[in-house]
């Protein structure tokens, strides 16, 4: 069974310094997806990483992928306050034979203080 | 309508209640997913349709029944749920199971409350 892990699930930081939000699965796969989610809100798609070493940014974040060590990070840069919401990494199991659908790690939930 | 809409937004149904909830996407995708966002668990996936066809019961209960009658739409019928069953159900659709990024977008999901 695929289990993905999130840490750390809670964070408050204050606006301009820097943090990293890391992923790690336990099975092959080549495919990770961060997602954000407001209050209320459903799931925007932030990133997506198809190979060992991709790193795409976007603003104030960046997400980068490990295959080889089964980890992503989320690096935030300078944090401002609209970036408080809850992340997730999502993991797609298909390419170690698993089944479709994504499988989510529980979220990071980014509290970011003036 | 554009992304994946969903409807009702709000729902609140008693344990013995009969009630659907509706998913559209105007994406022009081919696969849809039904999943759970309860507060005590990660987001869970329950159904998986590719081409209309289901490729994923995540061993859900048969109190959560999904239709998905052409490649837009995708319902989930609820009959004697119970009060664990309250959670915010999401419907996300993407281009095919089989395609190259199988990036996923999310309707606003159904807050389900069952009493």
């Amino acid at each position: 069974e695929l289990k993905v892990e999130q840490n750390p699930l809670f964070l408050s930081m204050q606006e301009g310094k820097n943090y990293t939000i890391y992923c790690n699965y336990s099975t092959t796969s080549d495919r990770l997806y961060w997602y954000r989610q407001d209050p209320g809100k459903s799931l925007e798609s932030l990133f997506v990483l198809l190979s060992n070493g991709a790193v795409k940014q976007e603003g104030r974040l960046m997400a980068s992928l490990d295959t080889k060590a089964r980890l992503s990070t989320l690096h935030i840069t300078a944090a401002v306050h609209d970036l408080s919401a809850t992340y997730f990494c999502a993991v797609d199991p298909r390419s170690g034979g698993g089944a479709d659908g994504l499988t989510f790690g529980k979220g990071t939930h980014l509290i970011i203080q003036p | 309508e554009t992304g994946v809409t969903q409807t009702p937004r709000h729902l609140v149904m008693g344990m013995t209640n009969k009630k659907s909830l509706k998913c559209e996407q105007h994406l022009g995708h081919n696969a849809m997913y039904w999943y759970k966002q309860s507060a005590k668990k990660p987001l869970e996936l329950m159904f998986v349709y590719n081409f209309k066809e289901q490729t994923e019961n995540n061993s859900v209960p048969s109190r959560f029944s999904p239709e998905c009658p052409n490649s837009s739409h995708l319902f989930l019928h609820l009959h004697t749920l119970q009060p664990e069953d309250s959670a915010l159900y999401l419907c996300a659709s993407s281009q095919g199971v089989w395609s190259g990024t199988y990036e996923q977008y999310f309707g606003p999901g159904t807050r389900l409350t069952v009493t």
